[in-house]
Protein backbone atom coordinates (compact mmCIF):
# COMPACT_ATOMS: atom_id res chain seq x y z
CA UNK A 1 0.00 0.00 0.00
CA UNK A 2 1.68 3.63 -0.63
CA UNK A 3 1.56 5.29 2.03
CA UNK A 4 3.46 8.15 4.35
CA UNK A 5 4.85 6.29 7.51
CA UNK A 6 5.31 8.55 10.62
CA UNK A 7 6.11 7.56 13.81
CA UNK A 8 5.70 7.66 16.93
CA UNK A 9 2.15 8.84 16.70
CA UNK A 10 1.83 10.48 20.30
CA UNK A 11 4.99 11.92 22.22
CA UNK A 12 4.70 13.29 25.49
CA UNK A 13 8.88 14.86 26.23
CA UNK A 14 10.35 17.36 28.48
CA UNK A 15 12.06 20.80 27.54
CA UNK A 16 14.93 20.30 26.23
CA UNK A 17 15.37 16.35 25.55
CA UNK A 18 16.93 15.63 22.16
CA UNK A 19 13.64 14.21 20.06
CA UNK A 20 13.48 13.09 16.53
CA UNK A 21 10.10 12.17 14.39
CA UNK A 22 10.37 9.58 11.74
CA UNK A 23 8.58 9.83 8.08
CA UNK A 24 9.26 7.33 5.36
CA UNK A 25 7.68 7.16 1.98
CA UNK A 26 7.32 3.93 -0.44
CA UNK A 27 6.11 5.51 -3.33
CA UNK A 28 9.75 6.77 -4.65
CA UNK A 29 8.43 10.49 -4.44
CA UNK A 30 11.19 13.12 -4.57
CA UNK A 31 9.71 15.98 -2.87
CA UNK A 32 8.59 15.42 1.07
CA UNK A 33 7.98 18.41 3.45
CA UNK A 34 7.11 18.68 7.25
CA UNK A 35 4.47 21.09 8.32
CA UNK A 36 3.10 21.55 12.07
CA UNK A 37 -0.72 22.72 12.65
CA UNK A 38 -1.67 24.57 15.19
CA UNK A 39 -5.64 26.08 15.93
CA UNK A 40 -5.77 29.28 14.49
CA UNK A 41 -2.83 28.92 12.71
CA UNK A 42 -3.33 26.20 9.86
CA UNK A 43 -0.73 24.21 8.61
CA UNK A 44 2.56 25.90 8.27
CA UNK A 45 5.90 24.52 6.43
CA UNK A 46 8.67 23.79 8.59
CA UNK A 47 11.17 22.25 6.06
CA UNK A 48 11.10 20.98 2.43
CA UNK A 49 13.54 18.66 0.80
CA UNK A 50 13.35 18.58 -3.67
CA UNK A 51 15.41 15.53 -3.61
CA UNK A 52 17.98 13.71 -1.90
CA UNK A 53 20.80 15.53 -0.01
CA UNK A 54 18.50 18.91 -0.87
CA UNK A 55 16.78 20.96 2.02
CA UNK A 56 15.35 24.25 2.55
CA UNK A 57 13.85 25.91 5.14
CA UNK A 58 9.79 26.67 5.03
CA UNK A 59 8.55 29.38 7.39
CA UNK A 60 8.84 28.40 10.70
CA UNK A 61 12.18 26.25 10.59
CA UNK A 62 13.61 27.89 13.82
CA UNK A 63 14.26 24.67 16.59
CA UNK A 64 14.20 22.02 13.88
CA UNK A 65 16.30 20.18 11.95
CA UNK A 66 16.19 17.81 8.87
CA UNK A 67 18.51 15.43 6.90
CA UNK A 68 17.28 13.19 3.45
CA UNK A 69 19.88 10.64 3.05
CA UNK A 70 18.14 8.60 1.64
CA UNK A 71 15.33 9.23 -0.65
CA UNK A 72 12.47 7.35 1.11
CA UNK A 73 13.25 9.06 4.71
CA UNK A 74 13.13 12.48 6.22
CA UNK A 75 13.45 12.47 9.74
CA UNK A 76 12.56 15.49 11.98
CA UNK A 77 14.97 16.71 14.73
CA UNK A 78 14.38 18.47 17.67
CA UNK A 79 17.72 19.42 19.18
CA UNK A 80 16.35 21.44 22.37
CA UNK A 81 12.31 20.79 22.33
CA UNK A 82 10.36 24.23 24.06
CA UNK A 83 7.13 24.04 24.84
CA UNK A 84 6.51 26.58 21.89
CA UNK A 85 7.00 23.31 19.90
CA UNK A 86 3.63 21.27 21.30
CA UNK A 87 1.77 20.96 18.16
CA UNK A 88 0.48 18.28 15.72
CA UNK A 89 3.30 17.43 13.25
CA UNK A 90 2.84 15.80 9.81
CA UNK A 91 4.89 14.62 7.24
CA UNK A 92 4.38 14.66 3.70
CA UNK A 93 5.35 13.46 -0.03
CA UNK A 94 5.08 14.27 -3.70
CA UNK A 95 6.29 12.67 -6.73
CA UNK A 96 7.55 16.40 -8.00
CA UNK A 97 6.88 19.37 -6.43
CA UNK A 98 3.85 20.73 -6.68
CA UNK A 99 4.18 23.70 -9.32
CA UNK A 100 3.71 20.32 -11.32
CA UNK A 101 0.43 19.05 -10.35
CA UNK A 102 1.01 16.43 -7.90
CA UNK A 103 -0.69 16.45 -4.64
CA UNK A 104 0.29 15.65 -0.93
CA UNK A 105 0.11 12.31 0.36
CA UNK A 106 0.35 13.04 4.34
CA UNK A 107 1.29 10.73 6.84
CA UNK A 108 -0.89 9.88 9.95
CA UNK A 109 0.54 12.90 11.96
CA UNK A 110 2.43 12.99 15.29
CA UNK A 111 1.11 14.97 18.14
CA UNK A 112 3.83 16.15 20.25
CA UNK A 113 3.47 17.63 23.93
CA UNK A 114 6.63 19.83 25.23
CA UNK A 115 5.90 19.64 29.08
CA UNK B 1 5.71 33.82 2.38
CA UNK B 2 2.24 33.75 0.44
CA UNK B 3 -0.56 33.77 1.86
CA UNK B 4 -4.06 32.16 0.96
CA UNK B 5 -7.40 33.42 2.59
CA UNK B 6 -9.92 30.95 3.41
CA UNK B 7 -14.34 31.43 3.87
CA UNK B 8 -15.90 31.04 5.24
CA UNK B 9 -14.31 29.71 8.45
CA UNK B 10 -16.91 27.55 10.00
CA UNK B 11 -20.18 26.70 8.30
CA UNK B 12 -23.02 24.53 9.28
CA UNK B 13 -25.65 23.54 6.79
CA UNK B 14 -28.43 20.80 6.80
CA UNK B 15 -28.11 17.65 4.47
CA UNK B 16 -29.05 18.39 0.94
CA UNK B 17 -28.08 22.05 1.13
CA UNK B 18 -25.42 23.38 -1.66
CA UNK B 19 -22.28 25.44 -0.36
CA UNK B 20 -19.34 27.19 -1.62
CA UNK B 21 -16.00 27.27 -0.30
CA UNK B 22 -13.58 30.36 -1.58
CA UNK B 23 -9.63 30.56 -1.59
CA UNK B 24 -8.23 33.59 -2.40
CA UNK B 25 -4.87 35.21 -2.65
CA UNK B 26 -3.04 38.14 -3.88
CA UNK B 27 -0.79 36.10 -4.99
CA UNK B 28 -0.09 33.89 -8.27
CA UNK B 29 0.14 30.17 -7.84
CA UNK B 30 1.41 27.72 -10.40
CA UNK B 31 -0.46 24.95 -9.15
CA UNK B 32 -3.40 24.97 -6.42
CA UNK B 33 -4.81 21.56 -4.40
CA UNK B 34 -8.33 20.96 -1.96
CA UNK B 35 -7.85 18.84 0.25
CA UNK B 36 -10.39 17.69 3.35
CA UNK B 37 -8.88 16.58 7.16
CA UNK B 38 -11.11 14.45 9.27
CA UNK B 39 -9.66 14.96 13.07
CA UNK B 40 -6.31 13.13 13.96
CA UNK B 41 -5.60 12.22 10.82
CA UNK B 42 -3.89 13.63 7.81
CA UNK B 43 -5.33 15.55 5.11
CA UNK B 44 -6.08 13.82 2.27
CA UNK B 45 -5.88 15.01 -1.44
CA UNK B 46 -9.28 16.01 -3.51
CA UNK B 47 -8.11 17.56 -6.62
CA UNK B 48 -5.32 19.75 -8.25
CA UNK B 49 -6.06 22.37 -10.37
CA UNK B 50 -3.03 24.26 -12.70
CA UNK B 51 -4.41 26.15 -15.17
CA UNK B 52 -6.09 29.52 -14.65
CA UNK B 53 -9.86 29.43 -15.48
CA UNK B 54 -9.78 24.99 -14.56
CA UNK B 55 -12.85 23.51 -13.77
CA UNK B 56 -12.86 20.31 -12.61
CA UNK B 57 -15.62 17.78 -11.41
CA UNK B 58 -15.51 15.00 -8.48
CA UNK B 59 -18.88 13.42 -8.44
CA UNK B 60 -21.01 15.95 -6.36
CA UNK B 61 -17.94 18.41 -5.49
CA UNK B 62 -16.66 20.82 -8.67
CA UNK B 63 -13.25 22.75 -8.25
CA UNK B 64 -12.46 26.04 -10.08
CA UNK B 65 -9.43 27.69 -10.55
CA UNK B 66 -9.54 31.57 -11.06
CA UNK B 67 -8.32 33.01 -14.48
CA UNK B 68 -5.47 34.78 -13.04
CA UNK B 69 -4.64 31.46 -10.75
CA UNK B 70 -4.91 33.57 -7.48
CA UNK B 71 -8.25 32.32 -6.32
CA UNK B 72 -10.29 29.08 -6.11
CA UNK B 73 -13.77 27.46 -4.82
CA UNK B 74 -14.93 24.48 -4.26
CA UNK B 75 -18.57 24.17 -4.32
CA UNK B 76 -20.48 21.20 -3.03
CA UNK B 77 -23.77 19.86 -4.28
CA UNK B 78 -26.59 18.56 -2.17
CA UNK B 79 -23.93 17.94 1.25
CA UNK B 80 -24.26 14.47 3.00
CA UNK B 81 -23.11 14.20 6.16
CA UNK B 82 -20.16 11.68 5.13
CA UNK B 83 -19.23 15.29 3.59
CA UNK B 84 -18.46 16.90 7.20
CA UNK B 85 -14.79 17.71 7.71
CA UNK B 86 -11.80 20.65 7.53
CA UNK B 87 -11.43 21.90 3.97
CA UNK B 88 -7.97 23.14 3.03
CA UNK B 89 -6.63 24.71 0.01
CA UNK B 90 -2.92 24.81 -0.98
CA UNK B 91 -1.17 26.96 -3.03
CA UNK B 92 2.22 26.10 -4.76
CA UNK B 93 4.57 29.25 -4.80
CA UNK B 94 6.28 29.01 -8.53
CA UNK B 95 9.15 31.00 -7.02
CA UNK B 96 10.52 28.83 -3.72
CA UNK B 97 9.44 25.54 -3.75
CA UNK B 98 7.08 25.74 -1.18
CA UNK B 99 3.48 24.93 -0.53
CA UNK B 100 1.08 26.98 1.61
CA UNK B 101 -2.22 26.44 3.09
CA UNK B 102 -5.21 27.94 3.77
CA UNK B 103 -6.50 28.34 7.45
CA UNK B 104 -9.36 25.94 6.41
CA UNK B 105 -13.02 25.67 6.04
CA UNK B 106 -14.47 23.62 9.08
CA UNK B 107 -17.92 21.98 7.57
CA UNK B 108 -20.18 20.77 9.61
CA UNK B 109 -23.30 18.93 7.57
CA UNK B 110 -26.38 17.87 9.91
CA UNK B 111 -28.60 14.80 8.63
Amino acid sequence: EAQVTQNPRYLITVTGKKLTVTCSQNMNHEYMSWYRQDPGLGLRQIYYSMNVEVTDKGDVPEGYKVSRKEKRNFPLILESPSPNQTSLYFCASSLFFLETGYGYTFGSGTRLTVV
Amino acid sequence: TQLLEQSPQFLSIQEGENLTVYCNSSSVFSSLQWYRQEPGEGPVLLVTVVTGGEVKKLKRLTFQFGDARKDSSLHITAAQPGDTGLYLCAGADPGYQKVTFGIGTKLQVIP
